[in-house]
């Protein structure tokens, strides 16, 4: 069973500071995605990464895949008041199946 | 521009009645999904759907069923709500190719 595990659960960090969200998981896969929410709203994807050592960007957010270590980050740079949100990772170890199991969630909250 | 809808957006009901989320997407996608979000729990899969007069349990489908007569709807019906049921619930449609999931703007439901 794909279990998927988030850490930290909370997080409180200063505005200008840099940070990384972990996100491992228990069975392979090649397919991780993260998802942003804000209270009361719905999930916003945010990267797609489809193979090992895929690395996105956008913005002050990246994300990254190693497969063989079944780990993906998201790092922070220079945090803004902006990314407070929940964040998310999910894993697909099924063959075009869009049969995402999710982390717990990140809870985010850049003070200025 | 395509779009996941989900409606009602909040309803209040009472134990043991039967209530009917309704889900509409306009991406042609073949997969649809249900999750119910929790504090706690991160997102759950409840059912899913991989075309028409497809359905497929999920982690937590005890108490749902689901439906799926075209492309573009899955409804999800609680048989007899249990306050148990209480939560709110995405709906969800996948992109095959890649698998990333587009996610309805949700809909809180409160069992009495």
């Amino acid at each position: 069973e794909l279990k998927v595990e988030q850490n930290p659960l909370f997080l409180s960090m200063q505005e200008g500071k840099n940070y990384t969200i972990y996100c491992n998981y228990s069975t392979t896969s090649d397919r991780l995605y993260w998802y942003r929410q804000d209270p009361g709203k719905s999930l916003e994807s945010l990267f797609v990464l489809l193979s090992n050592g895929a690395v996105k960007q956008e913005g002050r957010l990246m994300a990254s895949l190693d497969t063989k270590a079944r780990l993906s980050t998201l790092h922070i740079t220079a945090a803004v008041h902006d990314l407070s949100a929940t964040y998310f990772c999910a894993v697909d170890n099924t063959a075009y199946g869009n049969k995402l199991v999710f982390g717990a969630g990140t809870i985010l909250r850049v003070k200025s | 521009d395509a779009e996941i809808t989900q409606s009602p957006r909040h309803k209040i009901t009472e134990t043991g009645r039967q209530v009917t989320l309704a889900c509409h997407q306009t991406w042609n996608h073949n997969n649809m999904f249900w999750y119910r979000q929790d504090l706690g729990h991160g997102l759950r899969l409840i059912h899913y759907s991989y075309g028409v007069q497809d359905t497929n349990k999920g982690e937590v489908s005890d108490g749902y069923s689901v439906s799926r007569s075209n492309t573009e709807d899955l409804p999800l019906t609680l048989e007899s709500a249990a306050s148990s049921q209480t939560s709110v619930y995405f709906c969800a449609s996948g992109h095959a190719n890649t698998g990333e999931l587009f996610f309805g703007e949700g809909s809180r439901l409160t069992v009495l």
